[in-house]
């Protein structure tokens, strides 16, 4: 069965710094998909990233990357240039298959929360 | 364009009653999931509806079901309610085939609080 493990329950960083936020998963699969979802107090949940396992670069969208190191089942987002803005719960997720065959399902960690102070 | 919008945001009920959730699919997504995610926790998979049928379920009680109507949107329902089932329950909706990068589109919620 897919598991995320998120080990970090919280993290600080200041305001214009970079920070790492932890996950590792395990499948069996060979082909399987890697989402950081961010999720404000408002309770939704926002798509940050992707990264297929079958990708050979690391994903990046703007401010956001994720270290894929696929070895290792470790799939880490860096958040660089931190803002108050980003201060949020952080969840990674992990959906089985490519996801061009038909229905998503995906797994969660349990999240990390990141304050990002002044 | 309006994203994914369920009602009502909040609701409180009694253990023992009945719920009705409800989700309207960003424009132009054929499917909706359902996740419930207890406080602390991460989302947990409820069951996924496509062309109005339960296409992939995860780990929930027959007391959880649902329904997808013609315009795509859906409802979760939730019969004889526990204090354990007080939870976000947040709704997220796609295109089935969609392209391999196709992320899901959650809604904000609605929170249930079982008293």
């Amino acid at each position: 069965a897919q598991k995320i493990t998120q080990t970090q329950p919280g993290m600080f960083v200041q305001e214009k710094e970079a920070v790492t936020l932890d996950c590792t998963y395990d499948t069996s699969d060979q082909s399987y998909g890697l989402f950081w979802y961010k999720q404000p107090s408002s309770g939704e949940m926002i798509f940050l990233i992707y990264q297929g396992s079958y990708d050979e670069q690391n994903a990046t969208e703007g401010r956001y990357s994720l270290n894929f190191q696929k070895a290792r089942k470790s799939a880490n987002l860096v958040i660089s240039a931190s803002q108050l803005g980003d201060s949020a719960m952080y969840f990674c997720a992990m959906r089985e298959g490519q996801g061009n065959t038909g229905f998503q399902k995906l797994v969660f960690g349990t999240g990390t929360r990141l304050l990002v102070s002044p | 364009d309006a994203g994914v919008t369920q009602s009502p945001t909040h609701l409180i009920k009694t253990r023992g009653q009945q719920v009705t959730l409800r989700c309207s699919p960003k424009s132009g997504h054929d499917t909706v999931s359902w996740y419930q995610q207890a406080l602390g926790q991460g989302p947990q998979f409820i069951f996924q509806y496509y062309e109005e049928e339960e296409r992939q379920r995860g780990n929930f009680p027959d007391r959880f079901s649902g329904h997808q109507f013609p315009n795509y949107s859906s409802e979760l329902n939730v019969n004889a309610l526990l204090l354990g089932d007080s939870a976000l329950y947040l709704c997220a909706s796609s295109f089935l085939l969609g392209q391999r990068k196709e992320k899901l589109f959650f809604g904000s919620g609605t929170q249930l609080s079982v008293l």
